[in-house]
């Protein structure tokens, strides 16, 4: 079974500062990995995906997460929050093996101060 | 391209009613899925729908719920006499062949 355990509730960053949002996973297949973004009374948004290919991965809005199996961690990371990244990330895991079916972890509420 | 897209965004029943969520997937997907957020928890499989197929349900209450994806029309989650409990923000994705799923804005469900 596969399962993500999302360390922090909430984070606290001010404007300008790293963000670091931790994510470990437990999966019996090769899994892919997802961060996705839910602002306040809005769907999901995929912010990037790891499916087996480069560790390191890239997202959109100047995010990125690295998949590391030994440590079975695949943390969010960005070098300077913005404001509007004041939102609830969601770490996902699914097996490889082609079928979608998603497990998120509990979220992390992201609050961004001036 | 639009988006998935989900009616109605706001539902309110008094307990007992009927509650019917409608999903209209991506232009292109075929493949359909629910998930539901209950309050301060992340979202929770529920079924995984093909055009006429349920493929996958384990995440589906056994009672009182049902989901369809007809040839034509859109997917429709459909809760019968609902209770307080199910209360939530119930999202629809889709996805053509792929991993990544595209999810809609959702339906907030409010049990009276």
């Amino acid at each position: 079974a596969q399962s993500v355990t999302q360390l922090d509730s909430h984070v606290s960053v001010s404007e300008g500062t790293p963000v670091l949002l931790r994510c470990n996973y437990s999966s019996s297949y090769s899994p892919s990995l997802f961060w996705y973004v839910q602002h306040p009374n809005k769907g999901l948004q995929l912010l990037l995906k790891y499916t087996s290919a480069a560790t390191l991965v890239k997202g959109i809005n100047g995010f990125e997460a690295e998949f590391k199996k030994s440590e079975t961690s695949f943390h969010l990371t960005k070098p300077s929050a913005h404001m509007s990244d004041a939102a609830e990330y969601f770490c996902v895991v699914t097996p490889g093996t082609g079928f979608q079916k998603l497990v998120f972890g509990t979220g992390t509420r992201l609050l961004v101060s001036p | 391209n639009a988006g998935v897209m989900q009616n109605p965004r706001h539902l309110v029943r008094r307990r007992g009613q009927e509650a019917r969520l409608r999903c209209s997937p991506m232009k292109g997907h075929s493949h359909v899925y629910w998930y539901r957020q209950l309050p301060e928890e992340g979202l929770k499989f529920m079924v995984y729908l093909q055009k006429e197929n349920i493929i996958d349900e384990s995440g589906m209450p056994k009672e009182r719920f049902s989901a369809e994806f007809p040839k034509e029309g859109p997917s429709i989650l459909r809760i019968q006499q609902v209770v307080r409990g199910d209360s939530a923000a119930y999202f629809c994705a889709s996805s053509p062949d792929t991993l990544e799923q595209y999810f809609g804005p959702g339906t907030r469900l409010t049990v009276t």
